[in-house]
């Protein structure tokens, strides 16, 4: 499969723990984010989004927390399982989406 | 449901050799297609972006060219391959230009050797 994700800092967590994927975005004025998971050898998929009028938004275990003062994105995960494992990257609009690089997540069973 | 395709899933390539790599969108109409290329341990680089038929915009200076024929699909070609074009590349699509959530195909992984 592609070797998506060499290099990337990596985030070990034991399976049934809470994950938290940090992401520092680059432009005050963007509006939208987005949290991808991308598994080895496919394409990104859609985890969950927020606009900037929001801190927070919640989906099925999964959180992000956004905090325009220090341009932070957050996503957490509840009760990590194996089937998280993968490179989680954000994504903010500005103008057009513009990608982190990403964080490897691994999960430990 | 909306799918998209892209074909081949891999391709190794040598250097100078044309490239031609196809992607189609099912179940939507007018979608805005993209093309990125994705190296490792990188993020995703916008490649070109399409609104409409015949309607390409470029985003980086490259040896690689598009082009949308049909409403759902969006072809990345190259005339001669350089090493530098190694790749995974992924098409998407959105609902709005650059607004939306972009739904991605499952990449082709390009080696130029």
């Amino acid at each position: 499969g592609e070797s998506v994700g060499l290099h990337l800092p990596t985030l070990s967590v034991q399976e049934g723990d809470n994950s938290i994927i940090n992401c520092a975005y680059s432009n005050s004025a963007s509006d939208y984010f987005i949290w991808y998971k991308q598994e080895s050898g496919k394409g990104p998929q859609f985890i969950i989004d927020i606009r900037s009028n929001m801190d927070k938004r919640q989906g099925q275990r999964v959180t992000v927390l956004l905090n325009k003062t220090v341009k932070h994105l957050s996503l957490q995960i509840a009760a990590t399982q194996p089937g998280d494992s993968a490179v989680y990257f954000c994504a903010e609009d500005y103008n057009k989406l513009i990608f982190g690089a990403g964080t490897r997540l691994a999960v430990h069973p | 449901s909306q799918t998209i395709h892209q074909w081949p899933a891999t391709l190794v390539q040598p250097v100078g050799s044309p490239l031609s790599l196809e992607c189609t969108v099912e179940g939507t109409s007018n979608p805005n297609l993209y093309w990125y290329r994705q190296a490792a341990g990188r993020g995703l680089q916008l490649l070109f972006y399409s609104v409409g038929i015949g309607q390409i915009s470029s985003e980086v200076p490259q040896n690689l060219s598009a082009s949308r024929p049909q409403d759902r699909q969006f072809i990345l070609s190259s005339k001669k391959l350089l090493l530098s074009d190694s790749g995974f590349y992924l098409c998407a699509w959105s609902v709005r230009l650059m607004r939306d959530e972009q739904f991605f195909g499952p990449g082709t992984r390009l080696t130029v050797l």
